[in-house]
């Protein structure tokens, strides 16, 4: 029962270069979530997707910053032009449920830190 | 920003009961509250929710006031390994826009 997967842990850019950050969710899970942690902060979230959808992306920057979750294979953050701020963990969730009123477990990956150079 | 209140930190002694409150008073109908905790940089693991009565499972107890304002998680027994930070989610951002407060950095002392 392998749970949400993220790779890699540790990513290092300098400015201007692309960052892609890879989620696979539970097995079964067809709905993924990303979240953002900046140092000494809560989780910020910033994207919700359905396979092949994007639900809800109003946590997201609209420039530099998009998301997919295709029908074969896993999620992706990506992230172009990399700022210094762009610097923080970046965590994946996954459910099983549809949202649906009041109810929604989400199971977390163990993120992945970028550090921009 | 999150509408949930939380003590910024708590120290437990080892064996004691860690009890950690949340305010929530925006909470109406039928808003589950959750409870995540995250060890050290790790990612969020979740603990318990529930909607108005009191819950239990094999990690900790869940109080929930009956105006459903606020919640007490309860850690039984707090060990070592249960230092963490405790996010209690704001039931109001929505069934998957989870809102995190800044959270009870809990720190559990031998």
């Amino acid at each position: 029962n392998a749970g949400v997967m993220q790779n890699p842990r540790h990513l290092v850019r300098r400015r201007g270069q692309e960052a892609r950050l890879r989620c696979s969710p539970m097995k079964g899970h067809s709905h993924v979530y990303w979240y953002r942690q900046l140092p000494e902060e809560g989780l910020k979230f910033m994207v919700y997707l359905q396979k092949e959808n994007i639900i809800d992306e109003s946590g997201m920057p609209k420039e530099r910053f998009s998301a997919e979750f295709p029908k074969e294979g896993p999620s992706i953050l990506r992230i172009q032009q990399v700022v210094r701020g762009d610097s923080a963990a970046y965590f994946c969730a996954s459910s099983l449920r549809q949202a649906s009123v009041g109810y929604n477990e989400q199971f977390f990956g163990p993120g992945t830190r970028l550090t921009v150079l | 920003d999150a509408k949930t209140t939380q003590p910024t930190s708590m120290d437990c002694a080892e064996g004691r009961a860690a009890n950690l409150p949340c305010n929530h008073s925006t909470i109406s109908g039928n808003e589950y509250v959750y409870w995540y905790r995250q060890i050290h940089s790790q990612g969020p693991q979740y603990i318990i929710h529930g909607l108005k009565n009191n819950e239990t499972n094999e990690m900790a107890s869940l109080i929930i006031t009956e105006d459903r304002k606020s919640s007490t998680l309860i850690l039984p027994h707090a060990t070592l390994r249960d230092t963490a930070v405790y996010y209690c989610i704001d039931p109001t951002s929505g069934t998957y826009k989870y809102i995190f407060g800044t959270g009870t950095r809990l720190k559990v002392l031998a």
